[in-house]
């Protein structure tokens, strides 16, 4: 497989479940990003993880947490999550220089569209 | 705060018609993106910008970018119906990490 491959493509949990969105990049990049999209608002900017450390947290609630094992995977916890948390979450990766100021572009995986009942 | 603002977010027109779609941002920038989102897909790479007067052209698509005055163009020329859409520029901030923001989205319908 190449690009940037997410999993499951669609999602329905209840308030009270526990889920994980998966995001696997096969580019050897060595940044990845979660953003959310909804439906009324701009792609917003999740987390950040650099050479597999998260660099940011864009205020997000503590009922998401991301989880980066290595440079390929990127997990999102989801737990005790609010109808207004469904949206299409995106998973990109990127390659950065050494400093972490230079980027070589982005790719984007197909997205999971959740939805909370 | 960092800000990036599409014009319009709405926008129908008729093949054959040309059109340009705004993009201005609010702070210093290395580098402009512009993407392709089809309905239920995922963002589809159309151009990247890196320095003032840049201009790119792919098809019936143009993107141009003037840093001083912070914005981005995409103007489409003789628009044809696979060209329905919706358009996203971003641009890349340092701010602690680097991220790349998102303006609104403009949603482009191409009427036969």
């Amino acid at each position: 497989e190449t690009g940037v491959t997410q999993t499951p493509r669609h999602l329905v949990m209840g308030m009270t479940n526990k889920k994980s969105l998966k995001c696997e990049q096969h580019l050897g990049h060595n940044a990845m990003y979660w953003y959310k999209q909804s439906a009324k608002k701009p792609l917003e900017l999740m987390f950040v993880y650099s050479l597999e450390e998260r660099v940011e947290n864009n205020s997000v609630p503590s009922r998401f947490s991301p989880e980066c094992p290595n440079s390929s995977h990127l997990f999102l916890h989801l737990h005790t999550l609010q109808p207004e948390d469904s949206a299409l979450y995106l998973c990109a990766s990127s390659q950065e220089d050494s400093t972490a100021r230079y980027n070589y572009g982005y790719t984007f995986g197909s997205g999971t569209r959740l939805t909370v009942v | 705060e960092l800000k990036v603002e599409q014009n319009p977010l709405f926008l129908s027109m008729q093949e054959g018609k040309n059109y340009t779609i705004y993009c201005n941002y609010s702070t210093t920038s290395d580098r402009l993106y512009w993407y392709r989102q089809d309905p239920g897909k995922s963002l589809e790479s159309l151009f990247v910008l890196l320095s003032n007067g840049a201009v790119k052209q792919e098809g019936r698509l143009m993107a141009s970018l003037d840093t001083k005055a912070r914005l981005s163009t995409l103007h489409i020329t003789a628009a044809v119906h696979d060209l329905s859409a919706t358009y996203f520029c971003a641009v890349t901030f340092i701010q602690g990490a680097q991220k790349l923001v998102f303006g609104q989205g403009t949603r482009l319908t191409i009427n036969p």
